[in-house]
């Protein structure tokens, strides 16, 4: 039973373009989203987070879209760069209890 | 201030054997959580540790159990290890609040043959 879903595996962007990377969600419970990206050989790094009372969350290049009425949401970075490529993952929690569901990942690679 | 260490960072068993994998936590950090991430997936949720008592666990069998101490470093133990368990382990330490968010370490990769 897979709670978080990204169902695109990979993708690839253009140096200086914008990476939309997709996560939908089942668990009505979950209040609570993040991003994490993971490059070869290390442990996954926070990147940025989202409450379910908003629907917008920016961090410098990176921004977070919350759509609770269709349970997806998406990470939106603009403008790409090489040092982006690494496998991002979406992740939910809920009630403020730190078990987190993880996603199965995206690999972004950004061409130069 | 350090980060999130785990020990080892490759280990090989053999079947039926035991294996005890260690995190030290980040400074200041008095929660722990346990994940086993297969190959091509995502990390999945053994269990967590808060000021040395269990506080939640994913659906894990019992032989995987675990310990954290009073300075907050943790051990995952696992028994009668299966072809199965073949995977990387990450462990993360976290302030304890609601929406504290989660360091990782490297992780500790182990092959079962």
């Amino acid at each position: 039973d897979q709670q978080v879903k990204q169902n695109s595996p990979s993708l690839s962007v253009q140096e200086g373009r914008i990476s939309i990377l997709n996560c939908d969600y089942t668990n009505s419970m979950f209040d609570y989203f993040l991003w994490y990206k993971k490059y070869p050989a290390e442990g996954p790094t926070f990147l940025i987070s989202i409450s379910s009372i908003k629907d917008k969350n920016e961090d410098g290049r990176f921004t977070v879209f919350l759509n609770k009425s269709a349970k997806h949401l998406s990470l939106h970075i603009v403008p790409s760069q090489p040092g982006d490529s690494a496998v991002y993952f979406c992740a939910a929690s809920a009630g403020g209890y730190q078990k987190v569901t993880f996603g199965t990942g995206t690999k972004l690679q950004v061409i130069p | 201030e350090t980060g999130v260490t785990q020990s080892p960072t490759h280990l090989i068993k053999t079947r039926g054997q035991q294996v005890t994998l260690r995190c030290s936590s980040q400074s200041g950090h008095n929660t722990v959580s346990w994940y086993q991430q297969a190959l091509g997936q995502g990390p999945q949720f053994i269990f967590q540790y808060y000021r040395e008592e269990e506080n939640g666990r994913g659906n894990f069998p019992p032989r995987f159990s675990g310990l954290q101490f009073p300075n907050y470093s943790s051990e995952l133990n696992v028994n009668a290890l299966e072809l199965d368990d073949s995977a990387l382990y990450l462990c993360a330490s976290s302030g304890g609040g609601a929406g504290e968010t989660q360091y990782f370490g490297p992780g500790t990769r182990l092959l079962v043959l």
